[in-house]
């Protein structure tokens, strides 16, 4: 499952503090996604990225930021203002380009963060 | 925005049986349905997937049926075995501008038994 990697597995967060997880991705995939998921629910997307230094906010990007520098990194810092932060973050990444509607979507091992 | 419904929220079958699960989407300018598969604490991986030009595909014991009309698609497992145990997504993709966001269900606990 190599391609797309996340770290770190486990972060624990004091209440106050931003924290950031890092993607990085080797498929030359120009899309990058970060989706969160909490206990019992579905993928929720907070941003996704379509090509360096441009990046969109999705459905709940309130509290988290994102940069996208490099084309294989999509950084994303959970600040103090995301009052419910623990969850299980998810990075994913396609081709992008014309055909994007109907690539596939490779997913990352995830981050699981708790604010303790 | 899209709206993705998927029901049922847990389904136990027998080793053998078949296994349904059932979608629906709100936004009719969706065109591509993927079902992803994710056991605990683990990534979720895709297992089929369909456009909005197609009405079925299958895969081996797997098979996706999609209904344009009605804005309903679904997953069928057929011959179920104890490795199907795990989670299953829908999700429905719907192009914005230049990039694709993909609106989940919120998934189906599927407990396959001996």
């Amino acid at each position: 499952d190599g391609g797309i990697t996340q770290s770190p597995k486990y972060l624990f967060r004091k209440e106050g503090q931003n924290v950031t997880l890092s993607c990085e991705q080797n498929l030359n995939h120009d899309a990058m996604y970060w989706y969160r998921q909490d206990p019992g629910q579905g993928l929720r997307l907070i941003y996704y990225s379509q090509i360096v230094n441009d990046f969109q906010k999705g459905d709940i990007a309130e509290g988290y930021s994102v940069s996208r520098e490099k084309k294989e990194s999509f950084p994303l810092t959970v600040t103090s203002a995301q009052k419910n932060p623990t969850a299980f973050y998810l990075c994913a990444s396609n081709g992008g380009g014309p055909h994007l509607r109907y690539n596939e979507q490779f997913f990352g091992p995830g981050t699981r963060l708790t604010v303790l | 925005g899209e709206n993705v419904e998927q029901h049922p929220s847990t389904l136990s079958v027998q080793e053998g049986d078949s296994a349904v699960i059932k979608c629906t989407y709100s936004d009719s300018a969706s065109n591509y349905f993927p079902w992803y598969k994710q056991e605990l604490g683990k990534r979720p991986q895709l297992i089929i997937d369909i456009r909005s030009n197609v009405g079925e595909k299958k895969d081996q014991r797997i098979a996706v049926t999609l209904n344009k009309t009605a804005k309903h698609f679904s997953l069928h497992i057929t011959e179920t075995q104890p490795e199907d145990s795990a989670v299953y997504f829908c999700a429905a993709s719907i192009k914005t501008g230049t990039a694709s966001k993909l609106t989940f269900g919120t998934g189906t606990r599927l407990q396959v038994t001996l």
